[in-house]
């Protein structure tokens, strides 16, 4: 079955320890892109990588990390965890950055 | 800004009724796009229309899009109470960042 794999489901951490989000897909996409979902703020882009190695920032990148070392894998990493990134974090993939996207099921984090 | 906007941001209506939500934006685009999300979860993607095309079907949903007046409409006849979601529209800019935008949503409720 084709789909975009997150986890964890929700996180619940405290200010500063690092953590990661996983995200996976089986369908061979090349462009994956990070969004975090807030209340009256809509989806905002994190960071996106058109391909392997190759990553960009997005609206709101700073407090996060990326890497993109495999077709498959798209990371979110959060180095120093605040409580203004307490959100509902979605991982999104596609053949193409102009076409549909395909989301995974969303990791809602809290920093306490 | 880009981005879509929807309106209305909520809408209730009566189980077996038609639900029209709407989308403007500012820019040229390549296509807009209309995807839905459950409380919390994924967004799934809907309907794809390009700049090229003015209305597009898929099952119970229509979607036009009038490129002079920059909008786009989504229609969901025959309303059922697993509609119940929020509803998003995303464009894709012809210039510019190449990425998809994202509304704020519409939340829509079915009453049985």
């Amino acid at each position: 079955e084709a789909q975009v794999t997150q986890n964890p489901r929700y996180l619940i951490t405290v200010t500063g320890k690092k953590l990661t989000v996983t995200c996976s897909q089986n369908m061979n996409h090349e462009y994956m892109s990070w969004y975090r979902q807030d209340p009256g703020l809509g989806l905002r882009q994190i960071y996106y990588s058109m391909n392997v190695e190759v990553t960009d920032k997005g609206d709101v990148p700073e407090g996060y990390k990326v890497s993109r070392k495999e077709k498959r894998n798209f990371p979110l990493i959060l180095e120093s965890p605040s409580p203004n990134q307490t959100s509902l974090y979605f991982c999104a993939s596609s053949w193409d950055i102009r076409e549909k996207l395909f989301f995974g099921s969303g990791t809602q984090l809290s920093v306490l | 800004s880009q981005q879509g906007e929807e309106d209305p941001q909520a809408l209730s209506i009566q189980e077996g009724e038609n639900a029209t939500m709407n989308c403007s934006y500012k820019t040229s685009i390549n296509n807009l796009q209309w995807y839905r999300q459950n409380s919390g979860r994924g967004l799934v993607h809907l309907i794809l229309i390009r700049s090229n095309e003015r209305e597009k079907h898929s099952g119970r949903l229509r979607v036009t899009l009038d490129t002079s007046k920059k909008s786009s409409s989504l229609l969901i006849t025959a309303s059922r109470a697993a509609d119940t979601a929020s509803y998003f529209c995303a464009v894709s800019p012809f210039q510019g960042a190449q990425k998809l935008v994202f509304g704020q949503g519409t939340r829509l409720t079915i009453n049985p």
